[in-house]
C-alpha cells in the first residue's frame, strides 16, 4: 500500500517558472524523502527532511515539512527542460532506508 | 564506482513461463530491495534483505515470487509461473545498514502477454 500520495498528478510548466508538489502522509515518519525518476529509469535520491525539521534546501530544491499536518512539498525553482520527470515522496517510519513506503508520484513535465 | 546493476533491462515472456531478474547491489551495502513498479505508480516493496537474511518478505506473493540473496551479495528474484498481472518494472534497491538513503537500479521491465 502507498503511504504517501502526491498532489498534483501531472504539472506541466514552462522553463524558468517554479515547480511545486505536495505529499500527503498518513502515519508518524522519521523522515521523508523525496527521489526523481526519469522515463525508464531507475529513482534517484533528491534530498531528505527528518521530522525534527522543518524546511531544507539543496541546489534548487526546497522541502517544507509540516508534521501537524503530515505533509511536505518540494519546490524546484528555476525550471529546465531537464528537470522533467517523476518526482516521489517516500517516508521512513523507522530511521534507515530500510522502511521506505513510496507515494505515487508527481509526473512534472517542463517545456522549453 | 558502479551502481546498483540489474539484469535484464527488458524481458518479454507468455504467461504461465518463468522469469528471472538479476541484482548486483553497490559494493558494501548490507540491505538489499526488490520493488515492483506498476505503470503510474510509486514502488512497492516485495523483500528487503540484511545481508543474506530476507526480514522483511510480507509483501511477496510467495506461491509464485521467490527470492534468494546467496553470500549476502548479489541477488536473484523469480516468479513461476508468470500472470499477465505480473507486467511491471522490478527494481532493485541497495543501502547501507542504517543510512537513509536507497540506491536504486534502472530495473528491468516486465511484459507478460
Amino acid at each position: 500500500s502507498q503511504q504517501g500520495e502526491e498532489d498534483p498528478q501531472a504539472l506541466s510548466i514552462q522553463e524558468g517558472e517554479n515547480a511545486t508538489m505536495n505529499c500527503s502522509y498518513k502515519t508518524s515518519i522519521n523522515n521523508l524523502q523525496w527521489y526523481r525518476q526519469n522515463s525508464g529509469r531507475g529513482l534517484v535520491h533528491l534530498i531528505l527532511i527528518r521530522s525534527n525539521e522543518r524546511e531544507k534546501h539543496s541546489g534548487r530544491l526546497r522541502v517544507t515539512l509540516d508534521t501537524s499536518k503530515k505533509s511536505s512539498s518540494l519546490l524546484i525553482t528555476a525550471s529546465r527542460a531537464a528537470d522533467t520527470a517523476s518526482y516521489f515522496c517516500a517516508t521512513a517510519r523507522g530511521g534507515s532506508a530500510r522502511q521506505l513506503t513510496f507515494g505515487s508520484g508527481t509526473q512534472l513535465t517542463v517545456l522549453p | 564506482e558502479a551502481g546498483v546493476v540489474q539484469s535484464p533491462r527488458y524481458k518479454i515472456i507468455e504467461k504461465k513461463q518463468p522469469v528471472a531478474f538479476w541484482c548486483n547491489p553497490i559494493s558494501g551495502h548490507n540491505t538489499l530491495y526488490w520493488y515492483r513498479q506498476n505503470l503510474g505508480q510509486g514502488p512497492e516493496l516485495l523483500i528487503r534483505y540484511e545481508n543474506e537474511e530476507a526480514v522483511d518478505d510480507s509483501q511477496l506473493p510467495k506461491d509464485r515470487f521467490s527470492a534468494e540473496r546467496l553470500k549476502g551479495v548479489d541477488s536473484t528474484l523469480k516468479i513461476q509461473p508468470a500472470e499477465l498481472g505480473d507486467s511491471a518494472v522490478y527494481l532493485c534497491a541497495s543501502s547501507q545498514l542504517r543510512t537513509d538513503e536507497a540506491f536504486f537500479g534502472q530495473g528491468t521491465r516486465l511484459t507478460v502477454v
